[in-house]
């Protein structure tokens, strides 16, 4: 099993709907967990971090963490044109300080 | 807002030739980190840096590669002997702690092998 896993997309929403961008994680990687958006061909911008089970939430974000199922999701609501790019889900193992990614799901959000 | 600075944007060479990447961290951040990703695929960890020794690598970081920080605000990315498959974006990263804590990442550098 992969250490992250994503769904790969992509994922297209009209303008104004909520996101929702899912991912899960092996036991390997269970201690923090971390969104960014990667514009093409620019670098992992860093949006929320989540550390404990159940939801953080930072103005249109959410994260939702998941421990017992090994899942962590993000909700964009009120999705805009400039949210259109690739999403990294990385976590952190117990041990050691390397951020494992995800794939990145492509998300469009259609004028 | 701090940022991670990194130098060139754009790095063209011949295979069999040596790269160095060029990366100034966040200035009160320990942690360093190079990643690379290779067009299309996902972001890879090569090295962590912390205390001016490595602290972890991955399997892709072989005698190939080396880290050094020459300074107090430079951390470099060796790449000895380059060839056709190191073309890839190499990102380098700075966090204030470990695991728990959210590395930042530079804009790249992009490296074309020819």
């Amino acid at each position: 099993q992969k250490e992250v896993e994503q769904n790969s997309g992509p994922l297209s929403v009209p303008e104004g709907a909520i996101a929702s961008l899912n991912c899960t994680y092996s036991d390997r990687v269970s201690q923090s967990f971390f969104w960014y958006r990667q514009y093409s061909g620019k670098s992992p911008e860093l949006i929320m971090s989540i550390y404990s089970n159940g939801d953080k939430e930072d103005g249109r974000f959410t994260a939702q963490l998941n421990k017992a199922s090994q899942y962590v999701s993000l909700l964009i609501r009120d999705s805009q044109p400039s949210d259109s790019a690739t999403y990294l889900c990385a976590a952190s193992p117990y041990t050691g300080n390397q951020f494992y990614f995800g794939t990145g799901t492509s998300l469009t959000v259609i004028p | 807002e701090p940022e991670v600075t990194q130098t060139p944007s754009h790095q063209v060479t011949q295979m069999g030739q040596e790269v160095i990447l060029r990366c100034v961290p966040i200035s009160n951040h320990l942690y360093f980190y190079w990643y690379r990703q290779i067009l299309g695929q996902k972001v890879e960890f090569l090295v962590s840096f912390y205390n001016n020794e490595i602290s972890e690598k991955s399997e892709i970081f072989d005698d190939q590669f080396s880290v050094e920080r020459p300074d107090g605000s430079n951390f470099t990315l060796k790449i000895r002997s380059t060839k056709l498959e190191d073309s890839a974006m190499y990102f380098c990263a700075s966090s204030s702690g470990t695991a728990n804590q959210p590395q930042h990442f530079g804009d790249g550098t992009r490296l074309s092998i020819l």
